[in-house]
């Protein structure tokens, strides 16, 4: 039982490039999150799915977009990458109550 | 929108020592949830609570859902190195437009063998 699954763990991409993170689950949850970790500034929400067919902005929405592909899918995408972006992406997925996190991507923009 | 405060932001500590940590909120929280998140690796949930005034165990780690339902205390008993890592309170108030859960910015734990 995979859980959360990742890709990619590491990226380098250079300012104005664009890309996306996968995410995957076999849980069978309906929501799925996209979480960004800065130092001391904790988790952030992106983009959240409630369920299949739905995506809402969360608190940090600006210069991403997410598709919920299907119900183990939910994707994360960068237009065009901008150093502000360097962080750590965690996707998540919940049924009921706590979430389970994939092991994240670590992103760097030069 | 509604924020976590979570105390203290680091703390160092001798192998052996008790820890102590909490999260304070301006709003009331229906649920309350505390992860780990070891270097390099996602969170993972360590103790849930779901009624006000509940102590709930997990081995050496004891979390307090607040009367108040605005607060969240979490203790680990007796430290030891794998106890390294940052932790994060999470609060969730099912009345919200949302659901989602909220999180402290995490206290990170050194622990000095």
């Amino acid at each position: 039982n995979a859980g959360v699954t990742q890709t990619p763990k590491f990226q380098v991409l250079k300012t104005g490039q664009s890309m996306t993170l996968q995410c995957a689950q076999d849980m069978n949850h309906n929501s799925m999150y996209w979480y960004r970790q800065d130092p001391g500034m904790g988790l952030r929400l992106i983009y959240y799915s409630a369920s299949e067919g739905t995506t809402d902005k969360g608190e940090v929405p600006n210069g991403y977009n997410v598709s919920r592909l299907n119900k183990r899918e939910f994707s994360l995408r960068l237009e065009s990458a901008a150093p502000s972006q360097t962080s750590v992406y965690f996707c998540a997925s919940s049924e009921t109550m706590g979430y389970t996190f994939g092991s994240g991507t670590r992103l760097t923009v030069v | 929108g509604q924020q976590l405060n979570q105390s203290p932001q680091s703390m160092f500590i001798q192998e052996g020592e008790d820890v102590s940590m909490n999260c304070t909120s301006s709003s009331i929280f229906n649920t309350w949830l505390w992860y780990k998140q070891d270097p390099g690796e996602g969170p993972v949930l360590l103790i849930a609570l779901y009624k006000a005034g509940e102590l709930t165990s997990n081995g050496r780690l004891t979390a307090q859902f607040g009367i108040t339902r605005k607060d969240s205390f979490l203790n680990i008993s007796a430290s030891i190195p794998s106890d390294v890592g940052i932790y994060f309170c999470a609060g969730r108030n099912y009345g919200g437009s949302q659901g989602n859960l909220i999180f402290g910015k995490g206290t990170k734990l050194s622990v000095k063998p």
